[in-house]
């Protein structure tokens, strides 16, 4: 069984640019939810996709935006990036039915820095 | 607003001592609660969960936690630390659709 897996694993990037980061979720799983995890901090929760549709949102702001496959892996993308975008952005996927709650697992992350 | 509160930024603690970290939540009802371990750079490992029925919780490598409802808490516990269980330890909270609320996390330090 594959676990969580994202990438790219760390990314630079300049102010004002876009970016787009990957997870693919663990087999069986059909929920992903992301999580953007400054230094120093606790995961604050973004979004969550279930079968293709947001299914929660987080205090972010629209430049926050995400998508779900048929496959479950997801995207996330973030436009017009900010110096306090830099982050470790982590997924999470797990197996469950709309508005129901499961135990999440946790991809190794994707560390963002924003120069 | 929901909130998960870990009172003790770090932790320092001897081989083979044992170790409760706390983790205390304000919500309107009884959330469900998580124990997550991270090691640096990496990602986060569920280590127990707790969603209804029987209030002290075993998990993986060793560590339990009890559910207090009278005091709002979930504090995790180990009898025996080991050097390997020296990491960022976070306490997470949820209710519906899944949207965990996490604390700011417990950093341990394992002392030989």
């Amino acid at each position: 069984e594959t676990g969580v897996t994202q990438s790219p694993t760390h990314l630079i990037k300049t102010r004002g640019q876009q970016v787009t980061l990957r997870c693919s979720s663990q087999s069986g799983h059909n929920t992903v939810s992301w999580y953007q995890q400054a230094l120093g901090q606790g995961p604050q929760f973004i979004f969550q996709y279930y079968r293709e549709e947001e299914n929660g949102r987080g205090n972010f702001p629209p430049r926050f935006s995400g998508l779900q496959f048929p496959n479950y892996s997801s995207e996330l993308n973030v436009n017009a990036l900010e110096l306090d975008d830099s982050a470790l952005y982590l997924c999470a996927s797990s197996s469950s039915r709309q508005r129901e709650i499961s135990e999440q697992y946790f991809g190794p992350g994707t560390r963002l820095t924003v120069t | 607003a929901q909130s998960v509160t870990q009172p003790d930024i770090h932790i320092t603690v001897s081989e083979g001592a044992s170790l409760e970290l706390r983790c205390n939540y304000s919500y309107g009802a009884t959330p469900y609660l998580f124990w997550y371990v991270q090691s640096p750079g990496q990602g986060l490992q569920l280590l127990l969960k707790y969603f209804s029925g029987d209030t002290l919780v075993q998990g993986i490598k060793g560590f339990e936690a009890e559910f207090k409802r009278s005091q709002s808490s979930f504090n995790l516990r180990k009898p025996s630390v080991h050097w390997s269980d020296a990491a960022e330890y976070f306490c997470a909270g949820g209710t519906s659709y899944g949207k965990l609320t996490f604390g700011q996390g417990t950093i341990l330090t394992v002392h030989p």
